[in-house]
């Protein structure tokens, strides 16, 4: 099946630094989403992205959609200790009559940050 | 609206006995999605409703698992005479029919 490849596995960053990371595909999406969970809890939706090429905000958090729609990237700037947890891009594949609605995750990048 | 709620938070159950779990969705949503989640991985897709109607299942949701949504608002997903291997995180997520999926906080499954 689809494979999301999410790098780096792990980071452990000072308080105030800037982060970024990357998910990569051999097949192509038309959305990528950047979820964050933290332990013992469901993912929670960051950002979306629906458009190749796309850059988009969310507070300290900016997401790109690659050109090439096989990549997409996040970055969080001036980092803080609620940062903490794992990040995991996913896209929508697949489904029955066309529509697209089964999320494909990445493994995640679990974030440490050092106060 | 407070978002998706799934009921237990956690459930402790030995081999060979029963679980079910509860999800309700956003009260707008009438896509309704379940997913299992093991240590160090991405959730993975188990099973798909639109409405009451369930459109999908994965390979992963073995003939022990069965999911419904009855009236096409809260559902509930089965697990008959558990094994070690089901132990995981179960979630549940909603969204429209055009939208993006929000998830539950997830019911931790642990089989001993």
């Amino acid at each position: 099946g689809q494979q999301l490849n999410q790098s780096p596995q792990s980071m452990f960053i000072q308080e105030g630094e800037d982060v970024s990371m990357n998910c990569t595909s051999s097949s192509i999406f038309n959305t990528w989403l950047w979820y964050k969970q933290d332990p013992g809890e469901g993912p929670v939706l960051l950002i979306a992205l629906y458009k190749a090429g796309e850059l988009t905000s969310n507070g300290r958090l900016t997401a790109q959609f690659g050109i090439t729609r096989k990549d997409s990237f996040l970055n969080i700037s001036a980092s803080i200790p609620s940062d903490v947890g794992i990040y995991f891009c996913a896209g929508p594949r697949g489904g029955s009559g066309g529509s697209n609605y089964k999320l494909t995750f990445g493994k995640g990048t679990l974030l440490t940050v050092n106060p | 609206d407070t978002g998706v709620s799934q009921n237990p938070r956690h459930k402790i159950t030995k081999r060979g006995q029963n679980v079910t779990f509860r999800c309700d969705p956003i009260s707008e949503h009438n896509r309704l999605y379940w997913y299992r989640q093991t240590l160090g991985q991405g959730p993975e897709f188990l099973t798909y409703f639109q409405n009451e109607a369930q459109l999908e299942k994965s390979r992963l949701l073995s003939d022990r698992f069965s999911a419904e949504r009855p009236k096409g608002s809260f559902s509930t997903l089965e697990i008959q005479r558990t094994e070690q291997g089901d132990s995981a995180m179960y979630l549940c997520a909603s969204s429209l029919p055009v939208g993006e999926q929000y998830f539950g906080p997830g019911t931790r499954l642990t089989v001993t």
